[in-house]
């Protein structure tokens, strides 16, 4: 048991298309990031939520947007979805963001757009 | 962000042969975290080294932080089956909310 849940497991969606990832913390953590990790490579950084509030950003397109909620958990939606957007959606939590006892990540969002 | 490279990018060894990867940056880093992704998996921390020229030993995995900050090593000794899966260095952005990632060193072990 990973500690953060995450849903849906796996998703096919068509271009064009928009799509929400949802994300449950580990209990007493307070702060999401969302990673999209494509085959083969690290997870890159898209953004952070602390306080209902993104803190950080990525390099990522404005298609991609967030929100957190005030019992910590939080959404990804990615608009006008690209082939390219195929990819595992990471979802990880922490307590204040700064990682001190590292990051707990969710099993992620294997998303297929086709 | 602050970018950490990791060789090599594959690595295939006999059961209980050593292995290690390294991460290296051209920046000095905060800090570095380690992570195990298992195939079909997601990241698991292993650990966080900050200090100058830190070593912490958890069983058979060693991880140094070099004396300049700016390279990491993992040794795993006499590997086993279950050690098999992408190790990932990280590092802190500036702003000490993101973590950039290295692209990994997959261990494979045969026994």
């Amino acid at each position: 048991d990973a500690g953060v849940t995450q849903s849906p497991t796996h998703l096919i969606k068509t271009r064009g298309q928009q799509v929400t990832l949802r994300c449950s913390p580990k209990s007493g953590h307070d702060t999401v990031s969302w990673y999209q990790q494509a085959l083969g490579q690290g997870p890159q950084f898209i953004f952070q939520y602390y306080e209902e509030e993104e803190r950080q950003r990525g390099n990522f397109p404005d298609r991609f947007s967030g929100h957190q909620f005030p019992n910590y958990s939080s959404e990804l939606n990615v608009n006008a979805l690209l082939l390219g957007d195929s990819a595992l959606y990471l979802c990880a939590s922490s307590v204040r963001g700064q990682g001190s006892y590292g990051y707990t990540f969710g099993s992620g969002t294997r998303l297929t757009v086709v | 962000g602050q970018q950490v490279m990791q060789i090599p990018q594959y690595q295939h060894v006999q059961e209980g042969e050593d292995f290690t990867t390294y991460c290296n940056s051209s920046t000095t880093l905060s800090n570095i975290q380690w992570y195990k992704q298992r195939p079909g998996g997601h990241p698991v921390f292993l650990i966080q080294l900050v200090k100058s020229g830190e070593v912490k030993k958890q069983k058979r995995l060693t991880f140094q932080f070099g004396e300049a900050k700016k390279n990491s090593s993992l040794h795993i000794t006499a590997t086993q089956t279950t050690d098999v899966g992408t190790y990932f260095c990280a590092s802190n952005s500036n702003s000490g909310y993101a973590l950039n990632f290295g692209k990994g060193t997959s261990l494979l072990v045969t026994p």
